[in-house]
């Protein structure tokens, strides 16, 4: 069946560093994929999204390409804030379904330090 | 626009009590869903309803019942609730593949 792996966290950084986490997937058909950001005691909250391969999504100084040839959806930020804090999570639906129903990854949590 | 809105936000309840949790969205999305949340699994998908009048299972549907009660509200039921059903449930709604919008979730702790 269709499913997300993210790269283990927690992930660690300094203010202003350089991110990257990691996501790949296995997918029948062409999924659409998306970043969900959940921070400390809410809900998920939608970052970015692709459709089709190639594509780049961004939002708020994040970004992640769609990546068919090697089955990936990383997600970048040049430079991090401690507001950035959060729980990250790659999800994908699979086109050509009547719903949206998303397959999610485990999560990675990021934490950044002043 | 309040989005999607879940009741309640916490709630304890003693193994084999029954609860509902209560879901609306004011996005006039076709589609619904019932998530939970534990720690180092992500989130796994319950029930879905792909339009008003139709229900379907997911991933973890054991324990739980859905009903469909109009466009806007979606609820989730737990009949005989057990320990294992502690966690955080999160209802959601989309448009296709347009990305799913999430509640605030729900809090369950079963003692």
């Amino acid at each position: 069946g269709d499913s997300v792996t993210q790269m283990e966290g927690p992930v660690t950084l300094s203010e202003e560093a350089f991110l990257t986490i990691n996501c790949t997937y296995t997918a029948t058909g062409y999924p659409s994929l998306f970043w969900y950001v959940q921070y400390p005691g809410e809900g998920l909250q939608l970052l970015l999204k692709a459709t089709k391969a190639d594509d780049k999504g961004s939002n708020k100084g994040f970004e992640a390409t769609y990546r068919k040839e090697t089955t990936s959806f990383h997600l970048e930020k040049g430079s991090v804030q401690v507001s950035d804090s959060a729980v990250y999570f790659c999800a994908l639906t699979t086109r050509g379904s009547n719903t949206g129903k998303l397959i999610f990854g485990q999560g990675t949590t990021l934490q950044v330090k002043p | 626009n309040a989005g999607v809105t879940q009741t309640p936000k916490f709630q304890v309840l003693k193994t084999g009590q029954s609860m509902t949790l209560q879901c609306a969205q004011d996005m006039n999305h076709n589609s619904m869903y019932w998530y939970r949340q534990d720690p180092g699994m992500g989130l796994r998908l319950i029930y879905y309803s792909a339009s008003e009048g139709t229900t379907d299972k997911g991933e973890v549907p054991n324990g739980y019942n859905v009903s469909r009660l109009n466009k806007r509200e979606f609820s989730l039921r737990l009949e005989s609730a057990a320990p294992s059903q502690t966690s955080v449930y999160f209802c959601a709604s989309s448009e296709a593949q347009g990305g799913a919008f999430f509640g605030q979730g729900t809090r369950l702790t079963v003692v």
